[in-house]
């Protein structure tokens, strides 16, 4: 099974401010990557996938990059809506797996 | 528009099934496959299984395939996941997902992310 890490397991940032995540698979999974976000007594939601794609209605300020086993979600200007924590995923096979997740708060 | 629709809270005593469902509509059921995912409190989520509405084909997590069975109802687009022989350390949020698959040489891969989550169903394991 491929281990998913994330870090880090918290992030403190100003609103307005840009926010980088990271995910690392424990062997190469190419782009099979997808990142969520969560927020409290509510579903995840898919932001990315294929390591960069926009999920429909997904706002330009979350992107996603790379490949191989090295992945980043970046969030540019933080709204008050995108505190929550944060999810990468693969489905490069069976079984999927999902890192421990980035809880981002405010600073 | 596309949704999943799940059923009921539920709890239930140590030892004892659950069967959860998961409803689909305003897509075609059969052309996508169903996840299961569960997350405990304060955790992420756990990957359970998939199946595809179209033949029945499974994948179970290797940790719960002597417990688990996902079936389908094609004609009503409803997924169902049961738990058998429950424990403390199953009471968790329990969530369908819609997943696409590809088929490669005869060998079914997940294809992109969770991209349809049904709202989620909390199950309780308690004496």
């Amino acid at each position: 099974e491929i281990v998913m890490t994330q870090s880090p397991a918290t992030l403190s940032v100003s609103p307005g401010e840009r926010a980088t995540l990271s995910c690392r698979a424990s062997q190469s999974i190419i782009s099979n990557l997808a990142w969520y976000q969560q927020k409290p007594g509510q579903a995840p939601r898919l932001l990315i996938y294929g390591a960069s794609t926009r999920a429909t209605d997904i706002p330009a300020r979350f992107s996603g990059r790379g490949s191989g086993t090295e992945f980043t979600l970046t969030i540019t200007s933080l709204q008050s809506e995108d505190f929550a924590v944060y999810y990468c995923h693969h489905y490069n096979n069976w079984p999927l797996t999902f890192g421990g997740g980035t809880k981002v708060e405010i600073k | 528009q596309v949704q999943l629709v799940q059923s009921g809270a539920d709890v239930k005593k140590p030892g004892a099934s659950v069967r959860i469902s998961c409803k689909a509509s305003g897509y075609t059921f059969t052309t996508y496959g169903i996840s299961w995912l569960r997350q405990a409190p304060g955790q992420g989520p756990e990957w359970m299984g998939w199946i595809s509405p179209y033949n029945g084909n499974t994948h179970y997590a290797q940790n719960l395939q002597d417990r688990i069975t996902m079936t389908t109802d094609t004609s009503t687009s409803t997924t169902y996941m049961e738990l058998r022989s429950l424990r403390s350390d199953d009471t968790a949020v329990y969530y369908c997902a819609r997943q696409d698959f590809v088929t490669i040489f005869g060998v079914v891969k997940p294809h992109d992310g969770l991209d349809i989550w049904g709202q989620g169903t909390m199950v309780t394991v308690s004496s």
